[in-house]
């Protein structure tokens, strides 16, 4: 069955260092997103990759960084430099990155950082 | 940027009643996505429209372009639909690069 895959599901790191999420999709699809979700708060988007060795930054992409290297794969590393990391981490794709085609997620990474 | 309203923000409910989650927004869109968020995390989409209606099992959705307004009913519902419900809007125009304003989310827990 095709899907997104992220590991891992938990993830706690101490504060300073850096730290890597993986997302890996065989749907064959061209675009991929990575959303952060704090309690209260909507999905903001942090970055996306509409095709491979290309990436933009979303709404909130300080402090993150992304590679985008093979078409399945689109890790994520949060760095020292992002203030306030604690929070779940969700993964998306799509067919491409036309607005119309569905989202489809992953099941997401809860980093907790002390 | 839309603004996107979910309301109630937490909904208890007895198993078999009728449920209904809604979602406003400020800007007038070409979509609206109703997604279910499981309580392990993961996001499932449940419906994408842009006018009138869809129905997909016990889950119906319905969309009021002119009022801005969309909902989302369960009928007989189940305690296995207990989940955050989640509305985002497509504008047609603007908006982010995903092209989704999401809302925050309706947390239901059907009790059995």
């Amino acid at each position: 069955d095709g899907g997104i895959t992220q590991s891992p599901k938990y993830l706690f790191r101490k504060e300073g260092q850096n730290v890597t999420l993986s997302c890996e999709q065989n749907l064959n699809h061209d675009a991929m997103y990575w959303y952060r979700q704090d309690p209260g708060q909507g999905l903001r988007l942090i970055y996306y990759s509409q095709i491979v060795n290309d990436f933009q930054k979303g709404d909130i992409a300080e402090g993150y960084s992304v590679s985008r290297e093979k078409k399945e794969s689109f890790p994520l590393t949060v760095t020292s430099a992002q203030k306030n990391p604690t929070a779940f981490y969700l993964c998306a794709s799509r067919r491409d990155g036309g607005l119309d085609s569905p989202l489809h997620f992953g099941n997401g990474t809860r980093l907790t950082v002390t | 940027k839309n603004e996107v309203e979910q309301s109630p923000q937490n909904l208890t409910a007895q198993e078999g009643e009728f449920i209904t989650i809604n979602c406003s927004y400020s800007v007038g869109i070409s979509a609206l996505h109703w997604l279910q968020q499981h309580p392990g995390g993961g996001i499932v989409s449940l419906f994408m429209l842009s006018s009138g209606k869809k129905k997909h099992g016990r889950l119906i959705a319905t969309i009021n372009i002119q009022e801005k307004h969309s909902s989302l009913h369960i009928t007989a519902s189940h305690p296995r639909d207990s989940a955050v419900y989640i509305c985002a809007v497509r504008q047609g125009s603007g908006g982010g690069a995903d092209g989704l304003t999401f809302g925050k989310g309706t947390h239901l827990i059907i009790q059995p």
